[in-house]
């Protein structure tokens, strides 16, 4: 699995759009982008994931380098709930056999009231 | 439909004593997995179960067993608690093929070791 650099920490205020980028620039053309985040004491949580193409859901986006080198996660409109540690993986489709994720030490945003 | 619970939540143990995490999710997935995480570090891969009947090693599987019961429920043992297994403990399972790696946690079971 290519291997992916996050910024330790990052804020934002209430309200605005928070957008966390990934650095992935070894990543293989069969990889996915994978986006987790984890609640203070909580499990972690799936997001969004994404191939080549940028994509939504009612979490989040996630928009995808036309090089596939890097990427970014933007929560559309923060909110405090949206305080949490987020996780960027890279990795590809296990075929059916499946043998887990390997989480980094990801982003702590923190949202500033 | 609770999703993945585990039991306990918090458990104390003396070094030496031994205990067994539960784990039973209700979403008819196939895949199961234990992780552990440290303060202030990312997860790690403890064990993980494919598919009923297997169950194979992750990053840190020494100090540890597994059980895959059924389908629905995975079990991790601690035989002989140390120290250096206080942590917390996180179930997850992931549905059958494309979705190996949409995983659901559970909440986690807090354990300390004295």
């Amino acid at each position: 699995d290519a291997k992916t650099t996050q910024p330790p920490s990052m804020d934002c205020a209430e309200g605005r759009a928070a957008n966390l980028p990934c650095n992935h620039s070894t990543i293989s053309g069969n990889e996915y982008v994978y986006w987790y985040r984890q609640i203070h004491s909580q499990g972690p949580q799936y997001i969004i994931h994404g191939l080549k193409n940028n994509e939504t859901n009612e979490m989040a986006s996630l928009i995808i380098t036309e090089d596939r080198k890097s990427s970014t996660l933007i929560l559309p409109h923060a909110t405090l709930r949206d305080t949490a540690v987020y996780y960027c993986i890279v990795r590809a489709y296990s075929g059916g056999g499946a043998d887990g994720l390997t989480f980094g030490k990801g982003t702590h945003l923190i949202i500033q009231p | 439909n609770a999703g993945v619970t585990q039991t306990p939540k918090f458990q104390v143990l003396k070094t030496g004593q031994s205990m067994t995490l539960q784990c039973a999710q209700d979403m008819n997935h196939n895949s199961m997995y234990w992780y552990r995480q440290d303060p202030g570090m990312g997860l790690r891969l403890i064990y993980y179960s494919a598919s009923e009947g297997t169950t194979d090693k992750g990053e840190v599987p020494n100090g540890y067993n597994v059980s895959r019961l059924n389908k629905r429920e995975f079990s991790l043992r601690l035989e002989s608690a140390a120290p250096s297994q206080t942590s917390v403990y996180f179930c997850a399972s992931s549905a059958p093929g494309r979705f190996n790696e949409k995983l659901f946690f559970g909440s986690g079971t807090q354990l300390s070791v004295l």
